[in-house]
């Protein structure tokens, strides 16, 4: 079957960093997605990897390993806006997005 | 630009009831998805349409819901009828094409409560 494991819940401080980790196991790749979703709002587009590498965009930066099924978002200068729930998706052969169950990230001041 | 319009943003039903929600894409997006998100998971894909065709209904529940998108822009999702576990958020998405690099854009979703 079709498996992505995220942490479920995660917390850090305002300003620093957090690292939240995505493992998959699906049928086939044509790219992992990182997405964000605020409490009781749409998931919006974070970033895309689709190569091995990291990705920086501003604050956030995405990481794949496709050899390991691995990818992590990693969020710097945290800010008490970034608290919601990241969510980690691979495009599979069928080019189907297989989404995890998404990281709620608690920021504390 | 207009992002993905739904509506509406919250309906309660009693159970056995019909619902149906409507779905507006961003212009120009030939693609467009129907998911489901329960409290707590990721989305989950009911169907997906390429322009007026419906390419990937395998997860539709077909007995009780129906789709469509007529012209190939809008569309309907329809539940006849209602049950208590069809409680969720049904988020309408689109993208340019259903490739790769076409990224989903998501409409803010219609919260469903079935009592």
């Amino acid at each position: 079957g079709q498996n992505i494991d995220q942490p479920t819940e995660m917390t850090a401080t305002e300003g620093a960093i957090v690292q939240i980790n995505c493992t998959y196991q699906t049928s086939g790749f044509n790219g992992l997605f990182w997405y964000q979703q605020h409490a009781g709002e749409a998931p919006t587009f974070l970033s895309y990897n689709v190569l091995d590498g990291l990705e920086e965009k501003g604050r956030f930066s995405s990481f794949l390993s496709r050899s390991k099924g691995y990818s992590y978002l990693l969020l710097k200068e945290l800010q008490m806006k970034d608290s919601a729930s990241y969510l980690c998706a691979v495009m599979d052969s069928n080019y189907q997005l297989i989404w995890g169950a998404g990281t709620k990230l608690i920021i504390k001041p | 630009e207009a992002g993905v319009v739904q509506s509406p943003r919250y309906k309660i039903i009693e159970k056995k009831q019909p619902v149906a929600f409507w779905c507006n894409p961003i212009s120009g997006h030939n693609t467009l998805y129907w998911y489901r998100q329960n409290l707590g998971q990721g989305p989950e894909l009911l169907i997906r349409y390429e322009n007026e065709e419906a390419v990937d209904d395998s997860q539709l529940p077909k007995d009780r819901f129906s789709a469509e998108r007529l012209k190939g822009v809008d569309s309907t999702l329809k539940i006849q009828p209602a049950e208590l576990g069809d409680s969720a958020v049904y988020l309408c998405a689109s993208s340019l094409g259903g490739g790769a690099t076409d990224t989903q854009y998501f409409g803010p979703g219609t919260r469903l409560t079935v009592l």
